[in-house]
């Protein structure tokens, strides 16, 4: 199985911060990685989909970048409504992984 | 509207069965692939099952595999995820998700395996 590492597992971040959040594969995963949000008591959400692309309807303060075992998560400017956790997850093989998880708090 | 609706979910005994169903409205559902991803209570996501646009291909987690079977029907718009010899560390939140990324997620049906 594919393991996905997400480091940090917890960041505090002020409004208008750069943030970065990290995916590593285990093994090469060409571009199969996607990112998701996820606030309490809801469901998550898809931000990007193949690595860099961005679903419809996300802002474009949300870009992701990377491609075989090193990916990268960057909202440009942290706004209030952005406090959440954010997994990532490969859709390369089966079965499908999902990273631990890094939970974006207010600082 | 696009959007998954779960239902099912209630309180079983350890060893006890359960079918969760996902409907599917708003989109061309048989053009999708569909999964079952899991969240036990405050921890994180776990891919469950996934099952192609025509059934004919399903995969599993190691962790459900023989005792769960995902299945469809296109002519339902419908998801289905029957669950079996359910254990303690089934207890979770559990979502259908649409598309081979995960690109829409319903808001899950919580399933409580106790005693």
């Amino acid at each position: 199985d594919i393991q996905m590492t997400q480091s940090p597992s917890s960041l505090s971040a002020s409004v208008g911060d750069r943030v970065t959040i990290t995916c590593r594969a285990s093994q090469g995963i060409s571009n199969y990685l996607a990112w998701f949000q996820q606030k309490p008591g809801k469901a998550p959400k898809s931000l990007i989909y193949a690595a860099s692309s961005l679903q419809s309807g996300v802002p474009s303060k949300f870009s992701g970048s990377g491609s075989g075992t090193d990916f990268t998560l960057t909202i440009s400017s942290l706004q209030p409504e952005d406090f959440a956790t954010y997994y990532c997850q490969q859709y390369n093989s089966y079965p499908i992984t999902f990273g631990g998880g890094t939970k974006v708090e207010i600082k | 509207e696009v959007q998954l609706v779960e239902s099912g979910g209630v309180v079983v005994q350890p060893g006890g069965s359960l079918r969760l169903s996902c409907a599917a409205s708003g989109f061309t559902f048989d053009d999708y692939t569909m999964h079952w991803v899991r969240q036990a209570p405050g921890k994180g996501l776990e891919w469950v099952s996934l099952i192609s646009w025509d059934g004919g291909s399903t995969y599993y987690a190691d962790s459900v595999k023989g005792r769960f079977t995902i299945s469809r029907d296109n002519s339902k718009n419908s998801l289905y995820l029957q669950m079996n010899s359910l254990r303690t560390e089934d207890t979770a939140l559990y979502y259908c998700a649409k598309g081979a990324s995960l690109l829409l997620w319903g808001q899950g049906t919580l399933v409580t395996v106790s005693s």
